[in-house]
């Protein structure tokens, strides 16, 4: 089993271009979540998924939108990229709302 | 609002030691908590997860305890490793999803 993957791993954008991030998880998990990490911050949800066609808002959605129209792939979209994006992207999985959580390695976005 | 506070100092111990990390919060009611190691340029590992009802738990070289009252979890690490070296995290639920502290990063030295 592969886990928790996504696509890509690194990624440099200019401001105002598109971009979506794929998240591929392969343990049958219903729920699934993307999450952000900055420096001092932590790590903050951007938005999640609680099963196939689902979505809600984390703690820090403006600027992103989200798609699950696949139980297995959670893709990420930015539709405008600012440099306040420029961010390392988790994303995970968890069978239930309250089992562990499995993370993807991440993907480093800069946005110039 | 929900808070989760780890100490945001370094923790730096002499291999072979006890490290005790702390996570305390504010705001929840949590039925359990977790914990999670993360590397650098790698996502967190699930460590462990405490329920309220158990109070300690242990893994290994790990042991967790939860206070539901003192709103505190500590995790311990015994005769801590090189290789233990990295940042430990605490979560709790919040409707579907988790919270995450900012983390505690451990060092431990030969």
């Amino acid at each position: 089993n592969a886990g928790v993957t996504q696509t890509p791993k690194f990624r440099v954008l200019k401001t105002g271009q598109s971009m979506t991030l794929l998240c591929a998880q392969d343990m049958n998990h219903e729920y699934m979540y993307w999450y952000r990490q900055d420096p001092g911050m932590g790590l903050r949800l951007i938005h999640y998924s609680v099963g196939e066609g689902t979505t809600a808002k984390g703690e820090v959605p403006d600027g992103y939108n989200v798609s699950r129209l696949k139980k297995q792939n959670f893709l990420l979209g930015l539709e405008s990229a600012a440099p306040s994006q420029t961010s390392v992207y988790f994303c995970a999985s968890s069978s239930t709302g309250s089992r562990e959580q499995y993370f993807g390695p991440g993907t480093r976005l800069t946005v110039t | 609002s929900q808070k989760i506070e780890q100490n945001s100092e370094a923790l730096n111990i002499q291999e072979g030691k006890t490290a005790t990390l702390t996570c305390n919060y504010t705001n929840y009611s949590p039925a359990y908590l977790q914990w999670y190691r993360q590397d650098p340029g790698r996502g967190p590992v699930f460590l462990l997860l405490i329920r309220e009802n158990e109070k300690e738990k242990r893994k290994e070289r790990l042991k967790v305890t939860f206070d539901t009252t003192l709103k505190q979890s500590l995790f311990h690490i015994t005769a801590s490793q090189p290789a233990d070296s990295a940042t430990y995290l605490c979560a709790l639920r919040s409707g579907y999803a988790l919270n995450f502290g900012k983390g505690t990063s451990l060092l431990v030295t030969p």
